[in-house]
C-alpha cells in the first residue's frame, strides 16, 4: 500500500520569490518513483518533475527542483523565481508502472 | 502529436442511470489509466488497461468498469449512478514499455454531475 501526505493545503508566494511545497510518503515498494504534478485552473494535469527512488541525486527541471530524503520519506518541491503561470494545484504522487497514488494537493497562488 | 482526448467533457445524469466515458490515448501509447478526482477524496486510481486487459484495479465498487479496444482507446462505465459519483474523471495514457517508469499524460477530464 502507498500513502502520500501533503500538509499544506494552500500557499502563497510573490512573483520572483522561492517557495517550497512539502510531501511525505510511505510505500512498500522497493523500486518506485516520485512525481510532482501541476494542475492549473481548468487545465490539464502535467508532470513537473520526477525522481527515481534509487537515485540519490535530486532531480532538477529548470526552476523546479526537489529535495528527496529517502530515509525520512520526504519529497519536497522547490520553485525558484516564481511566475504567475505557476499558479495551480500541485500534487505529489508515487507509484510504479501506470498506477499512481496522489496526495491531496497544495493550492499555490503566485501574486504580484 | 495529439494529446489525450476525453469525451464528453461535461455530463449531467440522474441517480440510477448509467454513463460511459471515452478516452483516446496519445498515438502509440498502449496503457490507459483512469482516475476519479473529487474535493473530498482527491485523486483516486480506478483501473488501468494494457493491451485490452485490465492490469491494475483500485478500490472501487463493481459499478465501475472499463474496457480497452484494439486501438488502445478506452471506455469506462458507471452503472446505477449515485450522488457521490459526481467527480472529474481523468484518463492518462503511457507508452508502457518494459520498464518500471512510464510517464503518464493526462487528458482534460470529463466532469460528471449526478443529480
Amino acid at each position: 500500500a502507498q500513502t502520500v501526505t501533503q500538509s499544506q493545503p494552500e500557499m502563497s508566494v510573490q512573483e520572483a520569490e522561492t517557495v517550497t511545497l512539502s510531501c511525505t510518503y510511505d510505500t512498500s515498494e522497493s523500486n518506485y518513483y516520485l512525481f510532482w504534478y501541476k494542475q492549473p485552473p481548468s487545465r490539464q494535469m502535467i508532470l513537473v518533475i520526477r525522481q527515481e527512488a534509487y537515485k540519490q541525486q535530486n532531480a532538477t527541471e529548470n526552476r523546479f527542483s526537489v529535495n528527496f530524503q529517502k530515509a525520512a520519506k520526504s519529497f519536497s518541491l522547490k520553485i525558484s523565481d516564481s511566475q504567475l503561470g505557476d499558479t495551480a494545484m500541485y500534487f505529489c504522487a508515487t507509484g510504479t508502472a501506470s498506477k499512481l497514488t496522489f496526495g491531496t494537493g497544495t493550492r499555490l497562488q503566485v501574486t504580484l | 502529436k495529439a494529446g489525450v482526448t476525453q469525451t464528453p467533457r461535461y455530463l449531467i445524469k440522474t441517480r440510477g442511470q448509467q454513463v460511459t466515458l471515452s478516452c483516446s490515448p496519445i498515438s502509440g501509447h498502449r496503457s490507459v489509466s483512469w482516475y476519479q478526482q473529487t474535493p473530498g477524496q482527491g485523486l483516486q486510481f480506478l483501473f488501468e488497461y494494457f493491451s485490452e486487459t485490465q492490469r491494475n484495479k483500485g478500490n472501487f465498487p463493481g459499478r465501475f468498469s472499463g474496457r480497452q479496444f484494439s486501438n488502445s482507446r478506452s471506455e469506462m462505465n458507471v452503472s446505477t449512478l449515485e450522488l457521490g459519483d459526481s467527480a472529474l474523471y481523468l484518463c492518462a495514457s503511457s507508452l508502457a514499455r518494459d520498464s518500471n517508469y512510464n510517464e503518464q499524460f493526462f487528458g482534460p477530464g470529463t466532469r460528471l454531475t449526478v443529480l
